[in-house]
């Protein structure tokens, strides 16, 4: 079965540390993956996505991701954490059926960044 | 650009009613999807529209679930005699694709804020 897992319920990290949220996945197929972020009562906001290329994707907010084919791993990491960072954040995987598309979600990772 | 937007924003209803919620995707967007998101997990694939045709929907959409996209435009999602097992975020996004396959670099979905529906 095609999946995703996020194997940290919540991360802790305190403020200026370098932080990672981790994903691994588990598709057919060369995977197409995602990073979204969910700030209370909000909606899910695009950080970044891996279609092909270079291993390491750059996004939003000073977040970037590596994807590692051989551990079919896609982690979130960030240099400097904030304390503004703290949300949920969801690691997502394109699924294709039948010629079209749908997005399958991680259950999600708790960060928590200390001042 | 006002981004995806949802109405309304919470639902209180009583177990049997039907409430139906409203999706406003960004303009130029030609694919649509409605998720469903519970408390601690993330959101499941409702269902899928190119323009206005409904292409694909999840085993989790029951018959008292329906969802439209008249004209291709906005898009609406009614749920008949509700449960309290229905309480939850529904969440629409909106993606551009330039064909199908989902090879386009556009196919980013876009979210809007959800609807929370709590059914007592």
């Amino acid at each position: 079965a095609q999946s995703v897992a996020q194997p940290e319920d919540q991360v802790n990290v305190a403020e200026g540390n370098p932080l990672t949220v981790k994903c691994t996945y588990s598709v057919s197929g060369n995977p197409y993956l995602f990073w979204y972020v969910q700030y209370p009562n909000r909606g899910l906001q695009f950080l970044l996505k891996y279609i092909t290329g270079d291993n390491l994707v750059k996004g939003s907010y000073g977040f970037e991701a590596e994807f590692n084919k051989s551990q079919t791993s896609f982690h979130l990491k960030k240099p400097s954490a904030l304390v503004s960072d703290s949300a949920l954040y969801f690691c997502a995987v394109r699924i294709f059926s039948g010629g079209y598309n749908k997005l399958i979600f991680g259950a999600g990772t708790r960060l928590a960044v200390h001042p | 650009d006002t981004g995806v937007s949802q109405d309304p924003r919470h639902k209180i209803t009583k177990r049997g009613q039907n409430v139906t919620f409203r999706c406003d995707p960004i303009s130029e967007h030609n694919r649509l999807y409605w998720y469903r998101q519970t408390l601690g997990q993330g959101p499941e694939f409702l269902t899928y529209f190119q323009n206005e045709a409904q292409l694909e929907k999840s085993r989790l959409l029951s018959d008292r679930f329906s969802a439209e996209r008249p004209k291709g435009s906005f898009s609406t999602l009614e749920i008949q005699r509700t449960e309290q097992g229905d309480s939850a975020m529904y969440l629409c996004a909106s993606s551009f694709s330039t064909g199908t396959g989902g090879s386009s670099t556009k196919n980013i979905q876009y979210f809007g804020a959800g609807t929370r529906l709590s059914v007592l």
